[in-house]
């Protein structure tokens, strides 16, 4: 069974540029987060889906960062303009119907604002 | 808000050895209590996870320590391998919030 997929691995982007994440979960997961995680830190809860619905997005600044789910699937995150402390690794994780506690990872999207 | 934390934030061991990873919670509303591991360039996985109605899980080497009165709750590596090096984060969650992670702790198994 395929893992949750994320692309880009890697984006360098300049200061005040735009930038997109992907995300695919795993087949059957209707719960999709994003999260960012600083270097040497845990991760941060950015947003959360329970299908194409936002419940949690709290977290997220929503001045810059937006997020969509359309069709319940796959994710985008973007941030427009991005800014140096925007530099981090931003994480997708999914979980099945029912049982958030237990939250499968990407490999993650390493950002680098310059 | 730091509702987690976690000690030591490196730590390093012989093969054979045991580590151990302590974290401290304040919410009392939390009643799950996972272990992450995380190896450099990957995402977080799920290692180990225990719910306060038992003091201890073991699974393989690994073992959850759980303390419901003094708030804490502990990884144990048992016979650690150069393998079990990486980064392993505590994190707690209450019933319908989010996952909350502590700072994460490097572990360096030597050989």
């Amino acid at each position: 069974e395929a893992g949750v997929v994320q692309s880009p691995r890697y984006k360098i982007i300049e200061k005040k540029q735009p930038v997109a994440f992907w995300c695919n979960p795993i087949s059957g997961h209707n719960t999709l987060y994003w999260y960012r995680q600083n270097l040497g830190q845990g991760p941060e809860l950015l947003i959360r889906y329970e299908n194409e619905e936002a419940v949690d997005d709290s977290q997220l600044p929503k001045d810059r960062f937006s997020a969509e789910r359309l069709k319940g699937v796959d994710s985008t995150l973007k941030i427009q303009p991005a800014e140096l402390g925007d530099s981090a690794v931003y994480l997708c994780a999914s979980s099945l119907p029912g049982s958030t506690d237990t939250q499968y990872f990407g490999p993650g999207t390493r950002l680098t604002v310059l | 808000q730091q509702q987690v934390k976690q000690s030591p934030q490196s730590l390093i061991v012989q093969k054979g050895g045991i580590s151990i990873i302590n974290c401290a919670y304040e919410n009392t509303a939390f009643d799950y209590f996972p272990w992450y591991q995380q190896f450099p360039g990957k995402g977080p996985a799920l290692l180990i996870a225990i719910r306060p109605d038992v003091s201890e899980k073991k699974e393989g080497r690994f073992t959850i320590s759980f303390n419901k009165s003094a708030k804490q709750f502990s990884l144990h590596i048992m016979d650690s391998q150069p393998g079990d090096s990486a980064t392993y984060f505590c994190a707690a969650k209450a019933r319908g919030s989010r996952l909350t992670f502590g700072e994460g702790t490097q572990l360096t198994v030597n050989p």
